[in-house]
This record gives structure tokens, C-alpha cells and sequence, in this order.
């Protein structure tokens, strides 16, 4: 088992440029979701998934948008890069909570930079 | 969401048991405590987590006071590769918030030698 895979680790957008990034899970997990950290700070949680076509805003959504056509991947797009989306992004992934086992797994993580 | 409140840092002396408070004071009955840590910039990693009963594993024990307003990780022999952020979240089922994962501030944990 890979667990949470993400791509790319690492990226230099220019202002208004547009990027995916993608996350990958191998487990089988039903819930997916993406967080961003600030230098400093604490995690946020951007967008949330509990399962293929189902997506919810999190604490931080503005200029972020989510799709999970199916049950491994969940890729966040950013539209119009801003410097403040500059970040490191983290994916993660758990089974149902309430059922069992369900800890959440985390990838590494892509560190974005926007200048 | 129910929120959690932790010291923003502590320091713990190699070898010794590390004890990590967190309050939460509004945690409803079918919501869980959990323990994670960030070592360095990494990902985040489980540790531990519990309902009612104390819990332990190989890494942590989990203390949960009996109306569960507060809760303590402990580890008990703490060594350097344990300096981290260690984050207490409160999370419910799919029925109770839909099961997300609220990060708070967290506490960075120093051991020394």
C-alpha cells in the first residue's frame, strides 16, 4: 500500500495561474480531505469528501475548488493563484468515522508557492 | 464542531513522561478525542484516540476525565524524535458534523536532553 500519495511536492505559480493538485489513495478510504498550513500555523481545512460525488466546504474554501469522481482520488484546483494561497497543502484520507477504525492518514504534503 | 483548547508549548527532560493536556469543555456524547503530532513540516501522524475509556498503545496512553471535558496524552518515556506539535481534535461520526478533522493551534512539545 502506497497510503495518501500527492503530486506534484513542490510549485512556483505566477499570480493568476491556474494548477491542480492531486491526491491519491489506495486504502479504499471513504473520506478525503484537504487541508492547507501557513508557515507557523495550524491546519485548515479547505474542502471535505465523504465519498464519490460528494464534496463540502470546510473552514478556508474561497478560491479552491474540489471534484471526487471516484473513491481514490480527490484533486483540488486552484483557479486564480493569489500570494496568499501560498502554503503547504496536505490531502488525507479515513474510513467512515463511527465505524471502526477510522484514524486518518495524511500524504506529505505540496508546498505552493505564488509569487 | 466542539473546539479544544491546549498550552501552546511545553518542555519535557529526555527519558521522562511527557503529559500533554487538552480542554474540551463542549465535547458532545458521540464525539471522539483525538491525538495527532507534525514532526518537522511533515504530515501529521495518528496517535491515539478514545470515547469514554482510557486508551493506550505502543506510542501514547489517553486519559479522558469522566464527564469529558478534558483529556491527557501521555507519553511515558519521552525521547528527542518526540519534539512535535501534538494536536487534540474533537471529532464526531458521520451523523455529527460529518466527521471532519478540526485542527486547533496545538502544543509544541520540547524534550530536552
Amino acid at each position: 500500500n502506497a497510503g495518501v500519495t500527492q503530486t506534484p511536492k513542490f510549485r512556483i505559480l505566477k499570480i493568476g495561474q491556474s494548477m491542480t493538485l492531486q491526491c491519491t489513495q489506495d486504502m479504499n478510504h471513504n473520506y478525503m480531505y484537504w487541508y492547507r498550513q501557513d508557515p507557523g500555523m495550524g491546519l485548515k481545512l479547505i474542502y471535505y469528501s465523504v465519498g464519490a460525488g460528494i464534496t463540502d466546504k470546510g473552514e478556508v474554501p474561497n478560491g479552491y475548488n474540489v471534484s471526487r469522481s471516484t473513491t481514490e482520488d480527490f484533486p483540488l484546483r486552484l483557479e486564480l493563484a493569489a500570494p496568499s494561497q501560498t502554503s503547504v497543502y496536505f490531502c488525507a484520507s479515513s474510513k467512515t468515522p463511527g465505524q471502526g477504525w477510522s484514524e486518518a492518514f495524511f500524504g506529505q504534503g505540496t508546498r505552493l508557492t505564488v509569487v | 464542531d466542539a473546539k479544544t483548547t491546549q498550552p501552546p508549548s511545553m518542555d519535557c527532560a529526555e527519558g521522562r513522561a511527557a503529559n500533554l493536556p487538552c480542554n474540551h469543555s463542549t465535547i458532545s456524547g458521540n464525539e471522539y478525542v483525538y491525538w495527532y503530532r507534525q514532526i518537522h513540516s511533515q504530515g501529521p501522524q495518528y496517535i491515539i484516540h478514545g470515547l469514554k475509556n482510557n486508551e493506550t498503545n505502543e506510542m501514547a496512553s489517553l486519559i479522558i476525565t469522566e464527564d469529558r471535558k478534558s483529556s491527557t496524552l501521555i507519553l511515558p518515556h519521552a525521547t528527542l524524535r518526540d519534539t512535535a506539535v501534538y494536536y487534540c481534535i474533537v471529532r464526531g461520526d458521520r451523523y455529527n458534523q460529518g466527521g471532519k478533522l478540526i485542527f486547533g493551534q496545538g502544543t509544541e512539545l520540547s524534550v530536552k536532553p
